[in-house]
């Protein structure tokens, strides 16, 4: 089955301490983003890859890092989460290798709390 | 500020009834998408017009893209109440960046 997914879905931690949220993509996508999504602000744009080993600063990506080693993964890194980063966060890949001029297929999203 | 701003921002219609959701953007685009999602669940294409096209079709849906004043519109017709959700629009520029609104809440009452 074609999917996007996340792990953890569900991830409380505390101010500090590093994690990583897993993407997975299995349709060969080469364009992948997180995204992540604020009462009254809607989604907004972490970061992005065009392709393996091209990554891009979406609109919000203070206090985040991102890679993409392979075509199939794209995670996202907080070195020292801080309760700011408390949100539901969203991976997303497309076929696109111009842009996301495709459809975007979303993971199931990752709640983070950081207390 | 975000590219894409939809209104209303909620919008409460009967079954039966066309809900009709509005998106206005600023800057130059390749395409505009529209987007559902059911409360705190993952994001669901529904159609994308590309920049050349002022009208596009999809069972119930029908969107509409007016590029001089950078505005398009979903409409829902004979909405359901499975049709309650959040709906998004985001707009695609050479960038490579995806932006998108804040979002229309619609319910559909039974």
């Amino acid at each position: 089955e074609a999917q996007v997914t996340q792990n953890p879905r569900y991830l409380i931690t505390v101010t500090g301490k590093k994690l990583t949220v897993t993407c997975s993509q299995n349709m060969n996508h080469e364009y992948m983003s997180w995204y992540r999504q604020d009462p009254g602000l809607g989604l907004r744009q972490i970061y992005y890859s065009m392709n393996v080993e091209v990554t891009d600063k979406g609109d919000v990506p203070e206090g985040y890092k991102v890679s993409r080693k392979e075509k199939r993964n794209f995670p996202l890194i907080l070195e020292s989460p801080s309760p700011n980063q408390t949100s539901l966060y969203f991976c997303a890949s497309s076929l696109s290798r111009g842009g996301p001029r495709d459809t975007q297929y979303f993971g199931p999203g990752t709640r983070l709390t950081v207390l | 500020s975000q590219q894409g701003e939809e209104d209303p921002q909620a919008l409460s219609i009967q079954e039966g009834e066309n809900a009709t959701m509005n998106c206005s953007y600023k800057t130059s685009i390749n395409n505009l998408q529209w987007y559902r999602q059911n409360s705190g669940r993952g994001l669901v294409h529904l159609i994308l017009i590309r920049s050349n096209e002022r009208e596009k079709h999809s069972g119930r849906l029908r969107v509409t893209l007016d590029t001089s004043k950078k505005s398009s519109s979903l409409l829902i017709t004979a909405s359901r109440a499975a049709d309650t959700a959040s709906y998004f629009c985001a707009t695609s520029s050479n960038t490579g960046k995806l932006i998108f609104g804040q979002g229309t809440t619609l319910q559909v009452k039974p």
